[in-house]
């Protein structure tokens, strides 16, 4: 019962190329994330978004765009890819949480290993 | 923004003993601290979380401590099992004031010697 779907367990891509990371949701999550996971550095939040057509800048967003045109889908886009853009790649979602109401955590999907040549 | 630091980085205990990993947050307003877990080529899973507004939450063999006045909290694993072999990251965001993104720790490698 696979919920948060990436499109690729594994990517090898030429320096230079544009790349394209999809993550698609089956919960109805309005909030989606791309996180980037890289040895002792943990996961560190790239973009983020709330709504369809809504996105915010993470903590490294830079050399990175997002889209979300559905619900449901939020991609990742590398415009021009640099091999210190090697990594693994983890999208994530969760419902947005008013005030007060009980939290439901993140959902994550299994993952993109992407490398860079 | 947040800043999540957590130690130790890698961790190795006897099976059957107890494990402690810890975290410091730096925003007074994180009010939600999940516990993730990651067992190797899989993807993260909430284990456990606590909320500010309590000190303590025990599930089983698993419980999360939070001292808010010191700004750390800490994830307690007792009777150890093999299968809690795995990578661990603590989290903290200040859910529900319109940011709903988590700042996570740096992850900790904790290994059950059989």
């Amino acid at each position: 019962d696979v919920k948060v779907t990436q499109s690729s367990r594994y990517l090898v891509k030429r320096t230079g190329e544009k790349v394209f990371l999809e993550c698609v949701q089956d919960m109805d999550h309005e909030n989606m994330f791309w996180y980037r996971q890289d040895p002792g550095l943990g996961l560190r939040l790239i973009y983020f978004s709330y709504d369809v057509k809504m996105k915010e800048k993470g903590d490294i967003p830079e050399g990175y765009s997002v889209s979300r045109e559905k619900k449901e889908r939020f991609s990742l886009i590398l415009e021009s890819a640099s091999t210190n853009q090697t990594s693994m790649y983890l999208c994530a979602s969760s419902l947005w949480v008013p005030m007060g109401s009980l939290d439901a955590g993140y959902t994550f999907g299994s993952g993109t290993r992407l490398t860079v040549v | 923004g947040e800043n999540v630091e957590q130690h130790p980085s890698t961790l190795s205990v006897q099976e059957g003993d107890s494990a402690v990993i810890k975290c410091t947050y730096s925003d007074s307003a994180s009010n939600y601290f999940p516990w993730y877990k990651q067992e190797l080529g899989k993807r993260p899973q909430l284990i456990i979380d606590i909320r500010s507004n309590v000190g303590e939450k025990k599930d089983q063999r698993i419980a999360v401590t939070l001292n808010k006045t010191a700004k750390h909290f800490s994830l307690h694993i007792t009777e150890t099992q093999p299968e809690d072999s795995a990578v661990y990251f603590c989290a903290a965001t200040p859910r529900g004031f319109g940011n709903e993104k988590l700042t996570f720790g740096t992850g900790t490698r904790l290994t059950i010697i059989p």
